[in-house]
């Protein structure tokens, strides 16, 4: 069971702006930085942003993150056909022995 | 070009057992912890397991404990996940990833995945 909650869903038209959030407690996101993977269909996770704000060699710069307090969001800028994708945050939790991961967002390009 | 590869994965009964596997290239496993994380179909991604580099520690996620566990052969580049007494609700794609050893413990590096059905 995720114990980070993310929104089902996030649309928005090529060019625009989409944001996704990510909700956590005081013993994951409130205590440790957070970690972004794109999912595109049918391929493993990628990392696009970690330490919650830090892009990865390679990740266009339309991606960014932050964090505040128990909640983190990642942006996606310049909306391009190829963002479409499942995207998860992940944290680690004081309670446990490893990373746990969010819901997961399902990006739709319309 | 770094690479990691799984396989083992097939259809097993419920109570039955795999081993699965992930030989890595471009880099050494002797400097990395190593992880395994599962997606069930058309659910979301479950961390399972992590094993450090000198194979002293290792962590299970509450689900797996007593019945999966976590192994490497740094000098074969590979690492391994046993799992015994599956059950239908371990069915699932496994990969293994790469630690990044840096803020946030980021997992850097995927393998494509191997699909574990356990079913009757």
């Amino acid at each position: 069971q995720s114990v980070l909650t993310q929104p089902p869903s996030a649309s928005a038209t090529p060019g625009q702006r989409v944001t996704i959030s990510c909700s956590g407690s005081t013993s994951n996101i409130g205590t440790n930085t957070v970690n972004w993977y794109q999912q595109l269909p049918g391929t493993a996770p990628k990392l696009v942003i970690y330490s919650n704000d830090q892009r990865p060699s390679g990740v266009p710069d339309r991606f960014s993150g932050s964090k505040s307090g128990t909640s983190a969001s990642l942006a996606i800028s310049g909306l391009q056909s190829e963002d479409e994708a499942d995207y998860y945050c992940a944290a680690r939790d004081v309670s446990l022995d490893g990373p746990v991961f969010g819901t997961g967002t399902k990006v739709t390009v319309l | 070009e770094m690479q990691l590869v799984e396989s083992g994965g097939g259809l097993v009964k419920p109570g039955g057992s795999l081993r699965l596997s992930c030989v890595v290239s471009g880099f050494s496993l002797n400097y990395f912890t190593m992880n395994w994380v599962r997606q069930a179909p058309g659910k979301g991604l479950e961390w399972v397991a992590s094993i450090n580099t000198g194979s002293t520690y290792m962590y299970y996620g509450d689900s797996v404990k007593g019945r999966f566990t976590i192994s490497r052969d740094n000098a074969k580049n590979s690492f391994y996940l046993q799992m015994n007494s599956l059950r239908a609700e371990d069915t699932a794609v496994y990969y293994c990833a790469r630690e990044f050893p840096g803020p946030g413990l980021p997992f850097d590096f995927w393998g494509q995945g191997t699909l574990v059905a356990v079913s009757s």
